[in-house]
This record gives C-alpha cells, structure tokens and sequence, in this order.
C-alpha cells in the first residue's frame, strides 16, 4: 500500500460548492504540507502542519482551510470553490530530521476542477 | 527576483549525453538544497539532495553547489530516455521549515 494516500483522485465541481481533500499517511510523519501546482507557477505551499496543534499558513493560503485530525491525517478545504482554484492538489509528508535533511514524500495528487 | 529560478525548457538532449540543469537562489543562508523529479501526471520524488559546496555523485546523477554564486546544478550522465520528465529544485526556508520550488525545467531525452 501507497504511504501517503490522497481522496479523491480527481473531482469536477461547480463554482461555490464546498470541497474537501483528504490526505492520509503510514510513514509516521509529523510534517504534513498541502501544495497546488499550477502549469508554469511550480508547486505553492498552501498551508503545512507539524503536528496536531501546530497549523500554519503558506504563500497562497486564501480561499483554503485545513483540519489535522491525527498525526496521519490533514485534510484540506475549500469552503466556496472559484474556477481560479482548479489546479493539481499534493499532499507531502516529512520527518523531523536534522536540519536541511528533511525529505518531503508526496501523495499520488488530486486533480481538481472548478466548473 | 524569485526565491528559486530554474529556467522552464523544454530541454532536449540526445541519448547517452549529458544534460544539466541549472538553479539559483536568492536567501543566501540556504543550507541545504534539493533536487525533485516528476513525470507527467505523477507526484514529485527526491532524487538527490546537497549541502556541501562542490560536487556530489549518486549513480548517473551529479549534483553541483556553489554557495558563493547561489547556484545549484543537476548533471544526469548517459541520458536515457526514462530520464524524460521534469526537474524541480527545492530550497527550504531559514528554519527548514518548508521548502520553496523552482517552476522546474522541463527534460526531453531524444532516442
């Protein structure tokens, strides 16, 4: 089984409804990110989680939200989807190592669509 | 400026050569660096990962830092065709917190 898991693979939904990804992971990590890559744009961090207390915002964290139920869990919403958040979504998990040696392990992705 | 640059591609390098791939940075504090593979339509993966000014092999892969310049370069000897994807460096923040991508470059290896 895949270590870092992510629901659903894909998704098409219509402007204003509310959406939800859901990232699971068995590395048992601490550090869960959530990314959206954007052709051309690169990966942008959205928000990022070092454990279950410990939420906090990325560069382009506006029109998202996030819960961090469980150490092996980081879901990400959008509360009213806009047609500009169609994107591929990642979700990545690290271990807290040395400094500079942590590896980032990402999910499959979601991609989703804004109609 | 950007944080990481990388230039875009698309780069095509015949079969059995080498193909480098270049990476600046502006935070010159940066203490570590990363470079990520993705092949269309899948996840990233690290692919070699450097901290010390010079050279660092792995296999094919040649990875090159250069503190001074803030610069950081991939060179993947004997280019093969699976070799085709793209490329993305990876710098993490001051308290290696997170890190930031480059757009990446795109790689074609030609048969």
């Amino acid at each position: 089984d895949a270590d870092v898991t992510q629901t659903p693979r894909n998704r098409i939904t219509k402007t204003g409804k509310r959406i939800m990804l859901e990232c699971s992971q068995t590395k048992g990590h601490d550090r869960m990110y959530w990314y959206r890559q954007d052709p051309g744009l690169g990966l942008r961090l959205i928000y990022y989680s070092f454990d279950v207390k410990d939420i906090n915002k990325g560069e382009i964290s506006d029109g998202y939200s996030v819960s961090r139920q469980a150490q092996a869990k980081f879901s990400l919403s959008l509360e009213s989807a806009i047609p500009n958040q169609t994107a591929l979504y990642f979700c990545a998990t690290s271990d807290q190592g040395l400094a500079g040696t942590d590896t980032q392990y990402f999910g499959p992705g979601t991609r989703l669509t804004v109609l | 400026q950007k944080e990481v640059e990388q230039n875009s591609g698309p780069l095509s390098v015949p079969e059995g050569a080498i193909a480098s791939l270049n990476c600046t940075y502006s935070d010159r504090v940066s203490q570590s660096f990363f470079w990520y593979r993705q092949y269309s339509g899948k996840s990233p993966e690290l692919i070699m990962s450097i901290y010390s000014n010079g050279d660092k092999e792995d296999g094919r892969f040649t990875a090159q830092l250069n503190k001074a310049s803030q610069y950081v370069s991939l060179l993947i000897r004997d280019s093969q065709p699976s070799d085709s994807a793209t490329y993305l460096c990876a710098v993490p923040n001051f308290g290696n917190e997170k890190l930031t991508f480059g757009t990446g470059t795109r790689l074609t290896i030609i048969p």
